[in-house]
């Protein structure tokens, strides 16, 4: 079964104090491990899509890296509008490629 | 604005009693997605449908069931509704079946309460 732990579950910073969220996961297979944010009452709303260990993608102060078995999205310099929640979901190769999604973090950015 | 319109945003409801939850997929997608959302279970995956087709089910209760339309909207229909079917049910569309770049495009969600 696929699963996806992500930590910590809430953070809180500082505006332009950086930082990263984990995402660790396990799948057999990886076909490909997205990146989403949900703002509160707000759909997830997709940001990136990683394929293959080493690759990265960049979005304004969002970075996302990915490794064999986590990846990171890295924030550098947040700004208050950077507070949301974020979620990572793994796509498994074969199967329905139903994307499992973990809990998500919960960032915080104060003024 | 994603393109995926879900109605109604809020229900109140009481146990026992059926619900209806419908979504409008962006223009174009043939692929939607049900998702439950609640505070202890994070997204959990309800059932797909692709053109009109069930394609993949997650874990669907049997007192939940689904369809797809010609028109390409679909329906999730809850019923003997349970105090913990208190949830955000969100759809999602995509262009295809196997979602190939990972992008869902997520409506704004249904908040259903069941009192």
């Amino acid at each position: 079964e696929d699963q996806v732990t992500q930590s910590p579950e809430a953070l809180r910073l500082q505006e332009g104090e950086s930082s990263s969220l984990n995402c660790s996961y396990t799948v057999s297979g990886l076909r490909g491990l997205f990146w989403y944010r949900q703002d509160p009452g707000k759909g997830p709303e997709f940001l990136f899509t990683l394929y293959s260990a080493g690759e990265e993608k960049e979005k304004e102060r969002l970075k996302a890296t990915l490794t064999k078995k986590e990846s990171f999205l890295h924030i550098t310099a947040p700004k208050p509008e950077d507070s949301a929640t974020y979620l990572c979901a793994v796509q498994a190769s074969g199967g329905s490629y139903i994307p499992t999604f973990g809990r998500g973090t919960s960032l915080i950015v104060h003024p | 604005d994603s393109g995926v319109t879900q109605t109604p945003k809020h229900l109140i409801t009481a146990t026992g009693q059926r619900v209806t939850l419908r979504c409008s997929p962006r223009s174009g997608d043939l692929s939607v997605y049900w998702y439950q959302q609640s505070l202890d279970q994070g997204l959990q995956f309800l059932i797909q449908y692709y053109n009109g087709e069930e394609r993949a089910k997650g874990n669907i209760l049997e007192r939940f069931s689904a369809q797809q339309f010609p028109d390409l909207h679909s329906e999730l229909n809850l019923s003997s509704l349970e105090l913990g079917d208190s949830a955000l049910y969100f759809c999602a569309s995509s262009l295809t079946g196997e979602a190939n770049t990972g992008e869902l495009f997520f409506g704004e969600g249904s908040r259903l309460t069941v009192l």
